[in-house]
């Protein structure tokens, strides 16, 4: 089955305790990008990737890393979260030819107390 | 930079056609229009897409006029499962394609019985 999936669903860590999501893709998409929901304001994109190697920043990158040395895995790190970052988390892929169609992750709440 | 507006909310009843609108004044001439359907929780589904006139999938139909400032998505006889936030998609390059998305706050829709 074609999926995006994400780990971990739920997580509940301190302030600047050092977390990885994953997110992995089994479609070889080229694209994959992170966003965050916060209510009241959308989805917003954080980082997102075109191949292996390639990354960018999206509309809302302070606070994350990513890195994208395969092309199926595209993990989003906070180095040093703080509860502003306190989030829903979707990671999304596609291919990058020429159509806009994202497949979505089922999300990951995080919350940084 | 291009950005999309929607309404924030809209109300109908079961069986009705439903129609929302998505302002995308400066979309990058060689962009599609994309349109998602979220429900709590879960991450954007992909409704449908399209470049200029009219496109029609088994669940809606989307409307983009010549000039491609704006589109229509049209779901017909909707029903309670209908029930969810909408949002419309662009790139945010205004000529050019960036592949950075913007999301917007979404069309919130309520089907009433």
């Amino acid at each position: 089955e074609a999926q995006v999936t994400q780990n971990p669903r739920y997580l509940i860590t301190v302030t600047g305790k050092k977390l990885t999501v994953t997110c992995s893709q089994n479609m070889n998409h080229e694209y994959m990008s992170w966003y965050r929901q916060d209510p009241g304001l959308g989805l917003r994109q954080i980082y997102y990737s075109m191949n292996v190697e390639v990354t960018d920043k999206g509309d809302v990158p302070e606070g994350y890393k990513v890195s994208r040395k395969e092309k199926r895995n595209f993990p989003l790190i906070l180095e040093s979260p703080s509860p502003n970052q306190t989030s829903l988390y979707f990671c999304a892929s596609s291919s990058a030819g020429g159509r806009n169609e994202q497949f979505f992750g089922p999300g990951t709440r995080l919350t940084v107390l | 930079l291009a950005k999309t507006t929607q309404p924030i909310s809209m109300d109908s009843y079961e069986g009705q056609e439903v129609n929302i609108t998505c302002s995308h004044n400066n979309i990058a001439t060689n962009d599609y229009i994309t349109w998602y359907q979220q429900f709590p929780s879960q991450g954007p589904r992909f409704i449908i897409q399209g470049y200029k006139t009219k496109v029609t999938n088994e669940v809606a139909s989307l409307f983009i006029p010549a000039d491609r400032k704006s589109s229509t998505l049209s779901l017909p006889r909707v029903s309670l499962s209908d029930t969810a936030v909408y949002y419309c998609l662009g790139d945010s390059g205004v000529e050019v394609r960036t592949y950075k998305y913007i999301f917007g706050t979404g069309t919130r829709l309520k089907v009433l019985a």
